[in-house]
């Protein structure tokens, strides 16, 4: 599995952008860039994946590194509900066939009223 | 369309006591994943079915934990007997189509605290 890099936490002001970094250094060609979210005393929630191109949907928008090596998650408005544990999550063909989500630490974003 | 259910919320049990713990994943989904975080820990995979069939469960920590899947709709996950060490958050997540491209939903999880 591709190792991943992110902050221990962040902080943001409500209604301010924010921009969460990934490294994924070691991602193989194939794997798909994932985020997922997990709020206080919830399951994990998908945010948003990638491979190559910058891709928006209504949650965010993931800006993903010429090189792969990296990647940025973009809340464009963050708001209270918006506080959560952070996942950058290479998935692909390199993992096996279970695509199965290795979760690393993540990133504690932190929003401030 | 219901998200993936689980039951129940929270377990309390006694060290060497049974729990089974159950998901039901979002109709429709092939796929159906469990997790765990055990305290202090990051979210592991314990394993994955494809309809009825467990395609892996290299995450399984011994074989105090099986997991059925039974006629491919809702999976159980019993823990026999239980040790302190299992106490943990429990997830399953479902997934519809087959590649990495696909989300996987999660359920809230079931906390099992053994005592």
């Amino acid at each position: 599995d591709a190792k991943t890099t992110q902050p221990n936490s962040m902080e943001s002001n409500e209604e301010e952008p924010v921009h969460l970094p990934c490294n994924h250094s070691t991602i193989s060609g194939t794997d798909y860039i994932h985020w997922y979210r997990q709020l206080p005393s919830q399951g994990p929630e998908y945010v948003i994946h990638g491979l190559t191109s910058n891709v928006n949907n209504r949650m965010a928008s993931l800006a993903i590194a010429e090189d792969r090596k990296s990647s940025t998650l973009i809340l464009h408005r963050a708001t209270l509900r918006d506080a959560a544990v952070y996942y950058c999550i290479p998935v692909g063909f390199s993992g096996g066939s279970n695509y199965k989500l290795t979760f690393g630490k993540g990133t504690l974003l932190t929003v401030n009223p | 369309e219901a998200g993936v259910t689980q039951f129940p919320s929270h377990s309390v049990i006694e060290k060497g006591q049974t729990v089974t713990l159950r998901c039901d994943p979002i109709s429709g989904h092939d796929n159906l994943y469990w997790y765990r975080r055990v305290m202090g820990k990051e979210i592991k995979f314990l394993l994955h079915f494809v309809k009825e069939s467990k395609q892996d469960e290299s995450g399984m920590p011994n074989n105090r934990f099986l997991a059925e899947r039974t006629g491919g709709t809702y999976s159980t996950l019993k823990v026999q007997p239980a040790e302190l060490e299992d106490s943990g958050v429990y997830f399953c997540a479902s997934r519809r189509l087959d590649g990495p491209f696909y989300e996987q939903y999660f359920g809230p999880g079931t906390r099992l605290t053994v005592t």
